[in-house]
């Protein structure tokens, strides 16, 4: 099946700085990568969608300025969450969609839980 | 708008024990419906899946019938495993919206022996 891999697993931070999350897709070509964040106890809110070559599209609520997406590649998409707060904490999980079979689906990274410290 | 609603964790069950998950959505047309499970620490994992009304998916012993009539997608299992612990996300994805997927609350179930 595809695989899709995020990067770090986990990572802390202090408060004010900036991290940067991964997602590949190690065996297919994703044309479209979610993000998706879920605080404990609760389900997944989607973020953004981004298609490769264009700008994501963020979902109501979602301060773009904040969570930076860059879909550079079919196989890389990143997220960056600038100058970070302890709010900022949380699960964050990256899907992705490929063309043809691999559309009637969508692949899940395995996470990645930033604190922010 | 889409909405899933889960029925709220945790579940409890004894191993060989009977599971239900209730999962009803509310959706415009004909959405695809998915079960999808999340093991402590990791991301999410396609479980199942039904496309269209009357649609059973079934998978590693679960399975969930699509019903348009009471718009539900219930997870079964007639034997839970202490593996079978886990959180249960129940989504949709509406036609023709692309793969964005809206997700219910999830359930945890656990499985003691």
């Amino acid at each position: 099946g595809a695989v899709v891999s995020q990067h770090p697993s986990w990572v802390i931070c202090k408060s004010g700085t900036s991290v940067k999350i991964e997602c590949r897709s190690l065996d297919f070509q994703a044309t479209t990568m979610f993000w998706y964040r879920q605080f404990p106890k609760q389900s997944l809110m989607l973020m953004a969608t981004s298609n490769e070559g264009s700008k994501a599209t963020y979902e109501q609520g979602v301060e773009k300025d904040k969570f930076l997406i860059n879909h550079a590649s079919l196989t890389l998409s990143t997220l960056t969450v600038t100058s970070a707060h302890p709010e900022d904490s949380s699960f964050y999980i990256c899907s992705a969609t490929g063309q043809g079979a691999l559309n009637t689906e969508a692949f899940f990274g395995q996470g990645t839980r930033l604190t922010v410290v | 708008g889409n909405s899933v609603t889960q029925m709220e964790g945790p579940v409890t069950l004894s191993e060989e024990a009977f599971l239900t998950i209730n999962c009803t959505y509310t959706a415009t047309g004909y959405p695809s419906l998915f079960w999808y499970v999340q093991y402590p620490g990791e991301g999410l994992q396609l479980l199942l899946k039904a496309t269209k009304a009357d649609d059973k998916g079934s998978n590693k012993g679960f399975e969930a019938t699509y019903r348009k009539e009471t718009t539900s997608f219930h997870l079964e299992k007639g034997s839970v495993q202490v593996s079978d612990s886990a959180v249960y996300f129940c989504a949709l994805r509406s036609a023709g919206g692309g793969n964005k997927l809206t997700f219910g609350t999830g359930t945890q179930l656990k499985v003691e022996l």
